[in-house]
């Protein structure tokens, strides 16, 4: 158990549709990385939260956002789903927002558009 | 773009034969990191090397950063079982703070 939790595990819905992803970091974590691995595509980095703000911004569409909370929770938002965002969505977290920190993963969010 | 490949994509090996995985990166890296994926499950943080020329070993992995820092490879030798998954490196960005994963290497081990 990395300590990352993430919800929902699985979800199906149909194109065209919004959904949210919901990511808690290990405790004292501050920084919180969102990832997207599709079956013919490693893990794409997404966008990553550092203590609320927004510190890098990866491959992310215009569909997409996300928003770290005072909390240090964080959450995914997708609309206007297409077939192709079906993927697994992983939620990262680690101490600091350096490159050089480990990162931890949470089980990630099966996502399945129809 | 920055970018960190890895080869081979795939590898079967029989149980207790040796297995490479290589990430090159585009760019210079100022550290790198390994993590594995077990089938169904999620990346798990394995190592980090930071110095040009670092070799450091776990067990019966051994991993090694180039001189250059823009190339790195992970070693297991006498696979096992328990060795099948999708070893990924991972690189920092030249801007910002988070890494850029490689494309993974799928291993699977032969019984």
């Amino acid at each position: 158990d990395s300590g990352v939790t993430q919800t929902p595990k699985h979800l199906i819905t149909a194109t065209g549709q919004r959904v949210t992803l919901r990511c808690s970091p290990r405790s004292g974590d501050l920084s919180v990385y969102w990832y997207q691995q599709s079956l013919d595509q490693g893990l794409q980095f997404l966008i990553q939260y550092y203590n609320g703000e927004e510190r890098a911004k990866g491959n992310i569409l215009e569909r997409f956002s996300a928003q770290q909370f005072p909390d240090l929770h964080s959450e995914l938002n997708l609309s206007s789903l297409e077939l192709g965002d079906s993927a697994l969505y992983f939620c990262a977290s680690s101490v600091r927002g350096q490159a050089g920190n480990t990162i931890y993963f949470g089980e990630g969010s099966w996502l399945t558009v129809v | 773009g920055q970018q960190v490949m890895q080869i081979p994509q795939y590898q079967h090996v029989q149980e207790g034969e040796d297995f490479t995985t290589y990430c090159n990166s585009s760019t210079t890296l100022s550290n790198i990191q390994w993590y594995k994926q077990r089938p169904g499950g999620h990346p798990v943080f394995l190592i980090q090397l930071v110095k040009s020329g670092e070799v450091k070993k776990q067990k019966r992995l051994t991993f090694q950063f180039g001189e250059a820092k823009k190339n790195s490879s992970l070693h297991i030798t006498a696979t096992q079982t328990t060795d099948v998954g999708t070893y990924f490196c991972a690189g920092p960005a030249n801007t910002g703070n988070q890494f850029y994963f490689g494309t993974g290497t799928s291993l699977t081990v032969i019984p």
